[in-house]
């Protein structure tokens, strides 16, 4: 159903370091469009996290990090916090779609 | 501050039409793409549609393509979504959002409203 696969849950413990992947094909990520990621805390709008898959906005704390490699991408965080626990989603292009893709959404739970 | 309001929404019946509108400040707003992203109750993220800066070229999902119609007014700063034969499965929050990037296959999501709600319902 979704282009992008994320996992729907993941948990860690404060202090831990959790991630989250996010699996497309050769029709985005595989085709090197860049992936973004956004946080959504309970009740909030979404928020962007991560951009170009790498690089932070203003304001966002160095404990969130990207990654990407052939057809997948990952989110990382470490040092989780309570206040971490949020819904996280992947955007990337699709050629096939012809428009912006995003995740099913992972529910991070702070143990 | 960049900020974006969106208002327009609210109860409609199934075939029904809504008219969604966005208030932007705090942006050059003429030189930016705005999307539509919604939320169905429970659910993930879905774009709907993007319009570029000029309003010149427009691009749709296809779940919505030929029901849905986006435009803005560049002189009121304010992105539009006209919405028409509407379904139950239509019934979400409705996020106008900026796009920022390079190129348009790059463009990322760099600041969202806080949504309005549509319930399609009998």
């Amino acid at each position: 159903q979704f282009v992008l696969t994320q996992p729907p849950s993941v948990s860690g413990a404060p202090g831990q370091r959790v991630t989250i992947s996010c699996t497309g094909s050769n029709s985005n990520i595989g085709t090197n469009y860049a992936v973004h990621w956004y946080q959504q805390l309970p009740g909030t709008a979404p928020k962007l996290l991560i951009y170009d898959d790498i690089s932070r906005p203003s304001g966002v704390p160095d404990r969130f990090s990207g990654s990407k490699s052939a057809t997948s991408a990952s989110l990382a965080i470490s040092g989780l916090q309570a206040e971490d626990e949020a819904d996280y989603y992947c955007q990337s292009y699709d050629s096939s779609l012809s428009g912006w893709a995003f995740g099913g959404g992972t529910k991070l739970t702070v143990l | 501050e960049v900020h974006l309001a969106e208002s327009g929404g609210g109860l409609v019946q199934p075939g029904g039409s809504l008219r969604l509108s966005c208030a932007a400040s705090g942006f050059t707003f003429n030189n930016y793409a705005m999307n539509w992203v919604r939320q169905a109750p429970g659910k993930g993220l879905q774009w709907l549609s993007i319009i570029t800066g000029s309003g010149g070229n427009t691009y749709y999902a296809d779940s919505v393509k030929g029901r849905f119609t986006i435009s803005r007014d560049n002189s009121k700063k304010t992105l539009y979504l006209q919405m028409s034969s509407l379904r139950v499965e239509d019934t979400a929050i409705y996020y106008c959002v900026k796009a920022r990037g390079m190129t348009y296959y790059n463009y990322h999501m760099d600041v969202w409203g806080n949504g309005t709600t549509v319930t399609v319902s009998s």
